[in-house]
């Protein structure tokens, strides 16, 4: 069965911190996705890729930034938390159809 | 104005009732619709994809799309406890390497036993 594997389903962090998320597909997907969850804000994408190394920005970049060294990795980097990154972050690959999402990860940062 | 509006609800229904989600749209260019189906403290997950004007059955449900209208709509016949979660509509451009989606907020719905 197709997976998108979120690492962490539970994080809690500090202001300030360095926090990284990490995505793994084995789908040899090569476009990867990271939104953020909020209520009332439904789904908003903040990067996204759609080959190794490369990477666009989505409609809320600011504040975060993201890796793909690897077609399955795709990694998204939170540079200094603040208490308005908590969130639920979910990463998404695709093909042609629509998305394979992971279960998430939700984030507090406190 | 927001490119897809979704009601947020929430709608609460009896088990055993027709369901009717809708999402409309601004922009004529969206070829590809989906609806996801997302549970509590998951991740979405695909429920039905159709591509331009239509209806498309999948067991007890029903994708709809009007294009003429901007108007996509998703029918759970016969629903149970189970369809308890929130409903997101999806759409995208015909092509694009991307193939990026852009969603509703969601609709939650609750049906009761």
């Amino acid at each position: 069965d197709v997976k998108v594997t979120q690492s962490s389903r539970y994080l809690v962090k500090r202001t300030g911190e360095k926090v990284f998320l990490e995505c793994v597909q084995d789908m040899d997907h090569e476009n990867m996705f990271w939104y953020r969850q909020d209520p009332g804000l439904g789904l908003r994408l903040i990067y996204f890729s759609y080959d190794v190394k490369m990477k666009e920005k989505g409609d809320i970049p600011e504040g975060y930034s993201v890796s793909r060294e690897k077609k399955e990795r795709f990694s998204l980097i939170l540079e200094s938390a603040s208490t308005n990154q908590t969130s639920m972050y979910l990463c998404a690959s695709s093909v042609q159809r629509g998305y394979t999402f992971g279960s998430g990860t939700r984030l507090t940062v406190v | 104005q927001k490119e897809v509006e979704q009601d947020p609800g929430p709608l609460s229904v009896p088990e055993g009732a027709i369901v009717s989600l809708n999402c409309t749209y601004s922009n004529s260019a969206f070829q590809y619709f989906m609806w996801y189906r997302q549970y509590s403290r998951k991740g979405p997950e695909l429920l039905m994809y159709t591509y331009s004007s239509g209806n498309k059955e999948d067991g007890r449900f029903t994708a709809q799309v009007d294009k003429s209208s901007k108007y996509i709509s998703l029918f759970i016949r016969d629903s149970q406890p189970s369809d308890s979660a929130t409903y997101l509509c999806a759409m995208r451009l015909y092509g694009g390497a991307t193939n990026k989606l852009i969603f509703g907020t969601g609709t939650l719905l609750a049906v009761q036993p």
